[in-house]
């Protein structure tokens, strides 16, 4: 089944402790981003990437790092989480980067 | 610059009422609008492209490049609608990529 998986679907931590959230897509997509969701915000991409090894910032990459070092995975990268960061993040994918994204099941983070 | 506006947060209509969300966008190309809907608890799923000018679950929308427009739009609507809409825009060119409106959360009452 052609999907897209993050993991975990939910975490609650506390500030300054470093944590990663996988995103894993078996469809061959070139095309991977990282969005968070807030209430009367919408969708905000923090991050990017058009292909391996390729990344490029967002509307909102302050606090996050992500690599790209094959196709299927794009995880996301908080170094340093302060409450601010608490958020629904979705990782999606397309084949290319203007077409229809497929997203994951989402991450509630909750930063203490 | 690529913009999309849904300026509606909240629209609340009883079933079997007419519905319109609104999205209106700017962009200097040949713009690809898209409709994504997202279920409570679930996660963002496609529901229409312009290119495909199709219906699905009833809805349906009309890329006006006159009025830079891409409403959504129902003729009457079902408890199962209520969710989160949010219209994208997207272009062709190598540094165009796919954006979101804020989206509008249509809530159908019985």
């Amino acid at each position: 089944e052609a999907q897209v998986t993050q993991n975990p679907r939910y975490l609650i931590t506390v500030t300054g402790k470093k944590l990663t959230v996988t995103c894993s897509q078996n469809m061959n997509h070139e095309y991977m981003s990282w969005y968070r969701q807030d209430p009367g915000l919408g969708l905000r991409q923090i991050y990017y990437s058009m292909n391996v090894e390729v990344t490029d910032k967002g509307d909102v990459p302050e606090g996050y790092k992500v690599s790209r070092k094959e196709k299927r995975n794009f995880p996301l990268i908080l170094e340093s989480p302060s409450p601010n960061q608490t958020s629904l993040y979705f990782c999606a994918s397309s084949l290319r980067q203007y077409q229809p994204q497929h997203f994951g099941d989402g991450t509630r983070l909750s930063i203490l | 610059a690529q913009r999309v506006t849904q300026p509606e947060k909240l629209l609340s209509v009883f079933k079997g009422a007419p519905v319109e969300l609104k999205c209106n966008y700017s962009y200097s190309g040949s713009p690809e609008l898209f409709w994504y809907v997202q279920y409570s608890r679930q996660r963002l799923q496609l529901l229409l492209r312009h290119i495909s000018r199709e219906s699905i679950k009833g809805f349906t929308a009309d890329l006006n490049k006159g009025e830079t427009s891409f409403h959504l739009k129902k003729p009457f609507a079902q408890e199962e609608d209520s969710a989160m809409y949010y219209c994208a825009l997207s272009g062709r060119g190598s540094t165009d990529k796919l954006i979101f409106g804020t989206g509008t959360r249509l809530q159908v009452f019985p």
